[in-house]
């Protein structure tokens, strides 16, 4: 099956400053690649995705690449701000099934 | 904007005891999904659901249940708390296919 690995598991970041998190899988297959933002006490939320046929997408201060040839995606923060801290999780859908990372929790310190 | 509910945000139980969460959604989702979240460990699928009165195992189903009697609700059933089942549930739903899953707020068991 898929093995979703993510880095770094804890990522401190001073405000203005940028924030990027690795994530690597192993399924070929895995063509949906989402990424979620949970605040402390507070459900996952969706903040950004991306489908195998697209490289990069940004919305504002966020952007995410993928490498299918390396299996890697990564998320971009830019302009970091507090209310960025929380728990990042990304995760690689292969259609049959959805595999997620183990999380990076951001700090970003003012 | 969707709408996924838990019927209990936090729920202390006793070792032994018979444990149901419920879960509704409100977009006409047809699968749905329940997690676990422990620290270290990320989310961890304990069962899903694509249609009403299907089930299928995830990847930690021992110890735990679930019914899907309408397409709305998904219920977990711990059938006998034990303390290691101390946890966050989140569930989730989603249309079929590749899409996001939306979550619920969470509901904090702790079993003593």
């Amino acid at each position: 099956g898929e093995n979703v690995e993510q880095h770094p598991s804890t990522l401190s970041v001073q405000e203005g400053d940028s924030a990027v998190i690795k994530c690597t899988y192993s399924d070929s297959a895995s063509n949906y690649f989402p990424w979620y933002k949970q605040e402390l006490g507070k459900r996952p939320q969706l903040i950004i995705d991306i489908r195998s046929n697209v490289g990069e997408k940004k919305d504002q201060r966020i952007a995410v690449t993928l490498n299918k040839t390396a299996k890697h995606f990564s998320l971009h923060i830019t302009e970091t701000q507090p209310e960025d801290s929380a728990v990042y999780f990304c995760a690689a859908d292969t259609g049959n099934q959805f595999y997620f990372g183990t999380g990076t929790s951001l700090t970003v310190i003012p | 904007d969707v709408k996924v509910t838990q019927s209990s945000r936090y729920l202390v139980k006793r070792t032994g005891e018979k444990v149901f969460l419920e879960c509704v959604q409100d977009m006409d989702h047809e699968n749905m999904f329940w997690y676990r979240q422990d620290p270290g460990l990320g989310l961890r699928l304990i069962y899903f659901s694509y249609d009403v009165k299907m089930k299928e195992k995830g990847d930690i189903p021992e110890g735990y249940s679930v019914s899907r009697e309408k397409k709305e609700r998904f219920s977990l059933i711990l059938e006998s708390a034990s303390t290691n089942q101390t946890s966050m549930y989140l569930c989730a739903s989603s249309f079929p296919g590749q899409s996001s899953r939306y979550f619920g707020p969470g509901t904090r068991l702790t079993v003593t």
